[in-house]
Formats: structure tokens, sequence, C-alpha cells
């Protein structure tokens, strides 16, 4: 069984960067997709991006080309979401999701890790 | 990019009651590329149907999918106390991955 594991929650400047990580335990690691995932305080769920770890190549969606950064270490199973030019709307919490398979990308969200919530305030 | 709206976005009702909630698309979503994931507070989202209407492993047979094209629709027979929670649609289609903006179901 497949568990992800995702760091604690932080707490950034407007301007300023943050960096996530996503741990997974057990299963395989380098052939499925992780996906990053953010939601807004009352909001709804927001796709940001996904990379496959044996692949390395990341996709981003549009609104958050500019400033986010996903990558994935193959030695540690472990993925990452870094975020720059934080302002106050990005004030939300992170989720990882392991997709179900790999580069073709039809894939669903199963399991997710339990969030990391990211407060930008001066 | 395809948009989904979910609809009612607040649904009322009793346990052992059944619920419909809906989920439409701007598009037509490929292959039944369509999933539904529960969420209660403070919790992260859990899988509960795949591919239109295939159950994601340890969900009851009371929840079940349906729909094709850009008409969806998540049924749960009858409420149990622990489905009080909010529903999320998702296309995985075509990129970017999007979601609608979650139906809360709630105990009337």
């Amino acid at each position: 069984q497949v568990q992800l594991v995702q760091s604690g929650a932080e707490v950034r400047k407007p301007g300023s960067s943050v960096k996530v990580s996503c741990k997974s335990f057990g299963g395989t690691f380098s052939d499925h997709g992780v996906s990053w995932v953010r939601q807004a305080p009352g909001q709804g769920l927001e796709w940001m991006g996904w990379i496959v770890p044996m692949i390395g190549t990341p996709s981003y969606a549009q609104k958050f080309q500019a400033r986010l950064t996903i990558t994935a270490d193959e030695s540690t199973t472990t993925a990452y979401m870094e975020l720059s030019s934080l302002t106050s709307d990005d004030t939300a919490v992170y989720y990882c999701a392991r997709e179900s398979g790999g580069w073709a990308g039809h894939n669903y969200f199963d399991p997710w890790g339990q969030g990391t919530l990211v407060t930008v305030s001066s | 990019e395809i948009v989904l709206t979910q609809s009612p976005g607040t649904l009322s009702l009793s346990p052992g009651e059944r619920a419909t909630l809906s989920c439409r698309a701007s598009q037509t979503v490929a292959s039944r590329y369509l999933a539904w994931y529960q969420q209660k507070p403070g919790q992260a989202p859990r899988l509960l149907i795949y591919d239109a209407s295939s159950r994601a492993t340890g969900i009851p047979d009371r929840f079940s999918g349906s729909g094709s094209g850009t008409d969806f629709t998540l049924t749960i027979s009858r409420l149990e106390p622990e489905d009080f929670a909010v529903y999320s649609c998702q296309q995985y289609g075509s990129s970017p991955r999007t979601f609608g903006q979650g139906t809360k179901v709630e105990i009337k």
C-alpha cells in the first residue's frame, strides 16, 4: 500500500519561495506520476503540475508556468514542489498525489498526501 | 481547458436517503476519464470512482458513477452518517487536468 507523507506547515513572506516535499512509502515510485494540487481556504481543488520521476521532465498548468518547479529524487522516493514569488493568494493547503500510471497521462489520483498548509503573510 | 460544473452546490439530505450529484463538462471528456473524490474537513481527498464508473478499492457499493461525454453522475444509494462530505469530480482526459468546484452533502 502506497503512502505519501508531506513536510510540515510553512509560513512565508510575500515575494519569497516555499519548497514542499512528498515522500513515498511502498509500491513503485519511479514509473508513476506525482501531481501537485492546491486548495485555498474554502475553495475547490486546483491542479498545478506533475512529474514522472523516471522521466524527470515536469509539466505545469499554464497559470503556474513561470514560478513553479516540480522535481523528484528517485534515490529517496521523494517529490518536491517549489513555488516562488509568493503572494497572499498562494495561501492554501498543498497536496501531492500519486497518479495511477505514467507518462501517458490519463491517470487518476490515488492516494494523496496529508496536505501541507502554506501561509503567506507579511 | 475543460471546465467542470458541479450541481447542486449543496445537497441537504437525511441518512438513508439517496444522493444524486451532477458533473457537467464544457467539452467531451475523452474515454470517460472522469473521477470522483470525497473530502471531509481537514482531510485529503479520497478516490471513490475512476473511469466514470469503476469503484476504487475498498469503496462501498452504495457509491456508483455513471455518464459519458459531457454529463456524469455520482449516486450514493443510501446515505450513511460518514458520507456527509464534499464531493469533487475531476477529468484526466486532457491537459490540464481540472476539477469541479465541489458539491457539499450535508445533514438535513
